[in-house]
Order: structure tokens, then C-alpha cells, then sequence
């Protein structure tokens, strides 16, 4: 079935420092990506929508210049938290859409990533 | 936007008995139904999905239906177990866009 693979898992960070976060699809190829922020006891939030070789789709609130996503590949797409502060502190979860008629073209989320600014 | 809310919030129920959530949207022209299971520290895996073409489908202990006239769509789970113990969400998607919009979620636990 369709595989998508997230790192870090964890990762722990000092205040003003930048993070980056990887989503790769193993085994399609992912028209799409999407990042979501979940904070404890919430639901996903999306943050924005990535295709291969264009610029991310931001949802209203989310700060493009701080949150900084590259859809290099069609099996590659990353989250850069920059100048990361305290309140960065979430989930953050990965999920890219693709494969074929048989897959029906779904979702497939990665198994998230807990950021923690210290 | 879609707003989507999930009933009830949270959800006991013995082992061996039946749980039902349910999903209400807003958007009349969604058409992609799905329902994830998301456990502890990790991310939501896809249990069972519906299209708008379809009333109702099943898959062994679990099965979802449609309302598209109410705009609701429910998850059932028989003979409930243990492992079934996790936080349910229900994410539709609106016509012409990719986007899942998730519900509020559910927490379900079984007692032994």
C-alpha cells in the first residue's frame, strides 16, 4: 500500500533556530502535499497545499514567510519552521495524495512530527 | 469554508458492543467521504471511505453511511475491541478541491 515516511519524529529546538521537516512518498508518486498543525487534544489544521514545482497554497492565517515549504519532487516535500519560537510547539503531519485509479488517487497522512521550541 | 462537527465528543462503550459517530458538514457539494483513526503520537490512518454515489459501505467490523440530503455520514463499529480504542475524525472534501476538512473528533475507548 501507499507509504509516506516523515522525519524527524521529534525534535527538540532553541527559540530563533530553524527546523525543517521531511515528507516523502516511498512507493507513488504525490500530485499533491499537504502539511497540517495539530495541537494537543485538537483536531488538524491545515496549514497549506504543496504540487511539484509550484509555489504552496497558504490557508488564511498561516504565515508563509515563517513556515516555508518546498515540493522539490514528486516523492519529496519539506516544512521549514523558521526562527522558530515557543508557541511553534505542535504536531505537525505531512500527507501527500497520488498513486493510481486502483488507490483511488487517496490520502495518505505521514506519522507526524512533535516540534518543541525551548 | 466547510465546517464539519463530529457527535459525540468523546464515546465509552463496552467491549463487544456497538459505537456510532457521526459526521455532520456543510458544504452540499462535497463528495469524498472518509474516516481516519488517529492513535496516540501518531498520524490518522484511513479506516473506511464513501463516495457521494454510494449510501452505505462495509468493511468487516466497520461500515459508514451517507445522508447527503441531511449532510451527515456515519461510522459504525460492531463487536468493538480493545485496539479499537483511539481519537476518530471524519474529513470531507468539497467539490472541485483537494482539500480534507477535518471534524472535531472523537475519542472512543472500550472497557474491557
Amino acid at each position: 500500500g501507499a507509504v509516506v515516511s516523515q522525519h524527524p519524529s521529534r525534535v527538540i529546538c532553541k527559540s530563533g533556530t530553524s527546523v525543517k521537516i521531511e515528507c516523502r512518498s516511498l512507493d507513488f508518486q504525490a500530485t499533491t502535499m499537504f502539511w497540517y498543525r495539530q495541537f494537543p487534544k485538537q483536531s488538524l489544521m491545515l496549514m497549506a497545499t504543496s504540487n511539484e514545482g509550484s509555489k504552496a497554497t497558504y490557508e488564511q492565517g498561516v504565515e508563509k514567510d515563517k513556515f516555508l515549504i518546498n515540493h522539490a519532487s514528486l516523492t519529496l516535500s519539506t516544512l521549514t519552521v523558521t526562527s522558530a519560537h515557543p508557541e511553534d510547539s505542535s504536531f505537525y503531519i505531512c500527507s501527500a495524495r497520488g498513486g493510481n485509479r486502483e488507490t483511488n488517487y487517496g490520502y495518505t497522512f505521514g506519522s507526524g512530527t512533535r516540534l518543541t521550541v525551548v | 469554508g466547510e465546517n464539519v462537527e463530529q457527535h459525540p465528543s468523546t464515546l465509552s462503550v463496552q467491549e463487544g458492543d456497538s459505537a456510532v459517530i457521526k459526521c455532520t458538514y456543510s458544504d452540499s457539494a462535497s463528495n469524498y467521504f472518509p474516516w481516519y483513526k488517529q492513535e496516540l503520537g501518531k498520524g490518522p490512518q484511513l479506516i473506511i471511505d464513501i463516495r457521494s454515489n454510494v449510501g452505505e459501505k462495509k468493511d468487516q467490523r466497520i461500515a459508514v453511511t451517507l445522508n447527503k440530503t441531511a449532510k451527515h455520514f456515519s461510522l459504525h463499529i460492531t463487536e468493538t475491541q480493545p485496539e479499537d480504542s483511539a481519537v476518530y475524525f471524519c474529513a470531507p472534501r468539497g467539490f472541485g478541491n483537494e482539500k480534507l476538512t477535518f471534524g472535531t473528533g472523537t475519542r472512543l475507548t472500550i472497557i474491557p
